[in-house]
């Protein structure tokens, strides 16, 4: 199946810090989700991509759709405890319709 | 509620058993999904209805897995002779139909553990 490699797997970091993480795919993209995981609940859209080199914010979080439509990067400024929890990159895979995969996850743990 | 909501939240059974693993979607939600998330990995895609069309089963790993979705709602996925590899959270979500959004709703999941 459709392989979205996430980096780094797992991130402590100080609160306050800044975080980068991305995913990238061996197949173009055309559209390239963020979602959120609290421990015990499923995951929660936070930002949606739909255009190659698009940036767009929600609140402290920036992502972006790289120009190559293989890759997206999600970045968190100014980390607080309640950011902790697993980040999934996640798409449509090409030709599938609505058959959305999801990324091997990157673990953050926020310390105060 | 308004959420997709998932039964049981907790499954244990023993090797060779069968469960059954519910999930409501949120009303009007013609699109529903399966997938199996292991113990600090991913989501695995299992399998994807949409409306009345044929489902998409190209993620169940095997023949012991099955699913079915009764009249454009609730759907259940079906494990025979359960095995200890099958031990993960099983999540559910929904979206609208003719969206392309990505605005995938989950439940909580329903965590199967086989001893």
């Amino acid at each position: 199946g459709q392989q979205l490699n996430q980096s780094p797997q797992s991130m402590f970091i100080q609160e306050g810090e800044d975080v980068s993480m991305n995913c990238t795919s061996s197949s173009i993209f055309n559209t390239w989700l963020w979602y959120k995981q609290d421990p015990g609940e499923g995951p929660v859209l936070l930002i949606a991509l739909y255009k190659a080199g698009e940036l767009t914010s929600n609140g402290r979080l920036t992502a972006q759709f790289g120009i190559t439509r293989k890759d997206s990067f999600l970045n968190i400024s100014a980390s607080i405890p309640s950011d902790v929890g697993i980040y999934f990159c996640a798409g449509p895979y090409p030709n599938t319709g609505n058959q959305f995969y999801f990324g091997t996850g990157t673990s953050l743990t926020v310390i105060p | 509620g308004a959420g997709v909501s998932q039964s049981p939240s907790n499954k244990v059974t023993e090797k060779g058993k069968d469960v059954e693993l519910r999930c409501d979607p949120i009303s009007g939600h013609t699109a529903l999904y399966w997938y199996r998330q292991s113990l600090g990995q991913g989501l695995e895609f299992l399998i994807y209805f949409q409306g009345n069309s044929a489902p998409d089963k190209s993620g169940l790993p095997s023949d012991r897995f099955s699913a079915e979705r009764t009249g454009g709602s609730v759907s259940t996925l079906t494990i025979q002779r359960t095995q200890q590899e099958d031990s993960a959270v099983y999540l559910c979500a929904s979206s609208r139909a003719g969206t392309f959004t990505g605005e995938l709703f989950f439940g909580e999941g329903s965590r199967l553990t086989v001893l």
